[in-house]
């Protein structure tokens, strides 16, 4: 069983709708937690970075940890179809030095 | 002005074959990074350089070996090819260590491998 789990999809959406992302993990040393955005044929690119529970905005973005629950969450505001993408959930363990990345979900944004 | 540069972007070989890969940072980071990305999409550590020192060795097959000529580079050269090494490779770089400071890390655009 993967440490970090999410569900692969594939989301699709219409343009203005508002989208949920998520992940759990098993292990509670996972301390910081990060969304990445990938098109097709790149590389990951940092959306979000959060190390406390709670939730973190930026613009249409808003990222959401529960640690009791060992849940992640990204919400999208307002999406478009320059968002479909796929999103990598990704965390760190306290005092490790490498990601561990989601499987990602695919999300189409129909015009 | 790419940030993290990966050659070559595709790369189409025979089993058995040995292929180096090579990735270039000009963020002025100390730590480099290879990852592999499965067909399902899956990203997962193969090994991480601090200041040209190895800090991260997965369990990855010995025929694959990284190597950091400077702060500013990081290779993986893989012997004997096979058919279940096809797959995106992305190297990755951050300023610090994960660890330390809670980095980000910026990725190149990958090399697709595919071993025929």
């Amino acid at each position: 069983q993967k440490e970090v789990e999410q569900d692969p999809g594939p989301l699709s959406v219409p343009e203005g709708a508002i989208v949920s992302l998520n992940c759990t993990y098993s292990n509670s040393a996972f301390q910081y937690f990060m969304w990445y955005r990938q098109y097709s044929r790149k590389g990951p690119e940092l959306l979000m970075y959060t190390y406390s529970s709670g939730n973190k905005e930026d613009g249409r973005f808003t990222a959401q940890v529960d640690k009791s629950s060992k849940y992640i969450s990204l919400f999208i505001r307002d999406s478009q179809p320059s968002d479909s993408a796929t999103y990598l959930c990704a965390m760190i363990k306290t005092g490790a030095n490498n990601l561990f990345f989601g499987t990602g979900t695919r999300l189409t944004v129909i015009p | 002005d790419t940030a993290v540069s990966q050659t070559p972007k595709y790369l189409v070989t025979q089993m058995g074959n040995d292929k180096s890969i090579k990735c270039e940072q000009n963020l002025g980071h100390d730590t480099m990074y290879w990852y592999k990305q499965d067909s399902k999409k899956f990203l997962k550590i193969m090994f991480s350089y601090n200041n040209k020192e190895l800090i991260i060795n997965e369990t990855v097959p010995n025929r694959f070996s990284p190597k950091s000529p400077d702060k500013a580079h990081l290779n993986l050269h893989i012997n004997s090819l096979e058919l279940g090494d096809s797959a995106v490779y992305f190297c990755a770089s951050s300023q610090g260590t994960l660890a330390s400071a809670r980095e980000t890390q910026y990725f190149g655009p990958g090399t697709r491998l595919l071993v025929l």
